[in-house]
């Protein structure tokens, strides 16, 4: 059975720091998911990374994809308060995804 | 495009009580997927579907139901409600291998 860990599951960081996000999944996948959710709210796609070594960037946060060690990091570039959020990576599982338990990120002036 | 409706937002059942949570994609995506979330417990994944007509357990189907007839309406049954079904329904569909878009949620409270 997939098991998608993340980690820290809680994060507090500064206005304008940096910091690294890791999912960990324990099954071969070729496909990694990383979405974001806002208090109340439903989940928003933030990256697909499609094979070994993929990379995406979306302003201050980057995504890569190391598919040998099955491990995939979210880096967030210059902390703001408005990545504030609860980060889910996914891996697929036959159908549908086996998601992590999410990293809650608290973002402070 | 509306993508990924659900109704209703909110809902507080008794328990033993029944009730159907709609789900409807003008995505034209044959996967869908139903979801819980329990705080700090990620999502679970209750039933999906490849297409009208198939269904398919999750890792969590105990107490519910669902049904595909249309490429667009997935609804999830809630036959006798039990405090434990307290959580965050998502619904979800897909493209086969791609990106899962969801719906707003339904939140459900069983006293």
């Amino acid at each position: 059975e997939l098991k998608v860990e993340q980690n820290p599951l809680f994060l507090s960081m500064q206005e304008g720091k940096n910091y690294t996000i890791y999912c960990n999944y324990s099954t071969t996948s070729d496909r990694l998911y990383w979405y974001r959710q806002d208090p109340g709210k439903s989940l928003e796609s933030l990256f697909v990374l499609l094979s070994n070594g993929a990379v995406k960037q979306e302003g201050r946060l980057m995504a890569s994809l190391d598919t040998k060690a099955r491990l995939s990091t979210l880096h967030i570039t210059a902390a703001v308060h408005d990545l504030s959020a609860t980060y889910f990576c996914a891996a697929p599982s036959g159908y549908a995804l086996n998601f992590g338990k999410g990293t809650s990120l608290l973002v402070t002036p | 495009n509306a993508g990924v409706t659900q109704t209703p937002k909110f809902r507080i059942l008794k328990i033993g009580q029944s009730m159907t949570l709609q789900c409807t994609q003008d995505m034209n995506h044959n996967y869908m997927y139903w979801y819980r979330q329990d705080p700090g417990m990620g999502l679970k994944l209750i039933y999906y579907s490849v297409g009208a007509g198939i269904t398919d357990k999750g890792e969590v189907p105990n107490g519910y139901n669902v049904s595909r007839s249309t490429t667009e309406d997935f609804p999830l049954r809630l036959e006798l409600a039990a405090p434990s079904q307290t959580s965050v329904y998502f619904c979800a569909t897909s493209a086969w291998g791609g990106t899962q878009y969801f719906g707003p949620g339904t939140r459900l409270t069983v006293l």
